[in-house]
């Protein structure tokens, strides 16, 4: 099975911060990657798909790179909306295994 | 819009079964396939099992391979699970997700149901 880490697990940070969650995989999964936002007591939103292709209507403040092991999600002006748990997911080969999630929290 | 609505969570014993089911619209059902996905309380989310478009292929995590069978009726626009030999840990919140690209069963889940809550407990 592939592992999916994220780091940090917790990040702290203020409305205005530039953001950035790491999330790496256990072998390579090319570009088969995604990003979801999990609001407290909420279904996930999708948010990038293949690393790096935004879902229509997320905001651009949103984007995604890597590919191989090693990829990030970051939000370059964090949003009241933005405090929220954030989970990778790789969908290179079954079983499907997603990160533990980081939880943005307000400083 | 694409809509997805699942039905069917409740409190059973350990050992017991439960059916849950998620009934789609907004998109041509048939041509997506549909997984669930749980979250157990205070946890992180966790891939259960996939089915194609045609429901002649299904995947399934480890952990419950063996007790829950996956099922769909396209004319009904119904994705089911039949779950057996219930766990306690198999308590928690179970999604049904939607998978993004038409005619592939691995993808991201662009759409995701509200979610019911399975609680296996004595």
């Amino acid at each position: 099975d592939i592992q999916m880490t994220q780091s940090p697990s917790t990040l702290s940070a203020s409305v205005g911060d530039r953001v950035t969650i790491t999330c790496r995989a256990s072998q390579s999964i090319s570009s088969w990657l995604a990003w979801y936002r999990q609001k407290p007591g909420k279904a996930p939103e999708f948010l990038i798909s293949k690393a790096s292709s935004l879902e229509s209507g997320v905001p651009s403040r949103f984007s995604g790179s890597g590919s191989g092991t090693e990829f990030t999600l970051t939000i370059s002006s964090l949003q009241p909306d933005d405090f929220a748990t954030y989970y990778c997911q790789q969908y290179n080969n079954y079983p499907l295994t997603f990160g533990g999630g980081t939880k943005v929290e307000i400083k | 819009e694409v809509q997805l609505l699942e039905s069917g969570g409740d409190l059973v014993q350990p050992g017991g079964s439960l059916r849950l089911s998620c009934v789609a619209s907004g998109f041509t059902f048939s041509s997506y396939a549909m997984s669930w996905v749980r979250q157990a309380p205070g946890k992180g989310l966790e891939w259960v099992s996939t089915i194609s478009g045609s429901g002649g292929s299904t995947y399934y995590a480890v952990s419950v391979q063996g007790r829950f069978i996956l099922s769909r009726d396209n004319s009904k626009n119904t994705l089911s699970v039949q779950m057996n030999s219930l766990r306690v840990e198999d308590t928690a919140v179970y999604y049904c997700a939607k998978v993004g690209l038409v005619g592939v069963t691995r993808d991201a889940f662009d759409f995701w149901g509200q979610g019911t809550m399975v609680t296996v407990s004595s």
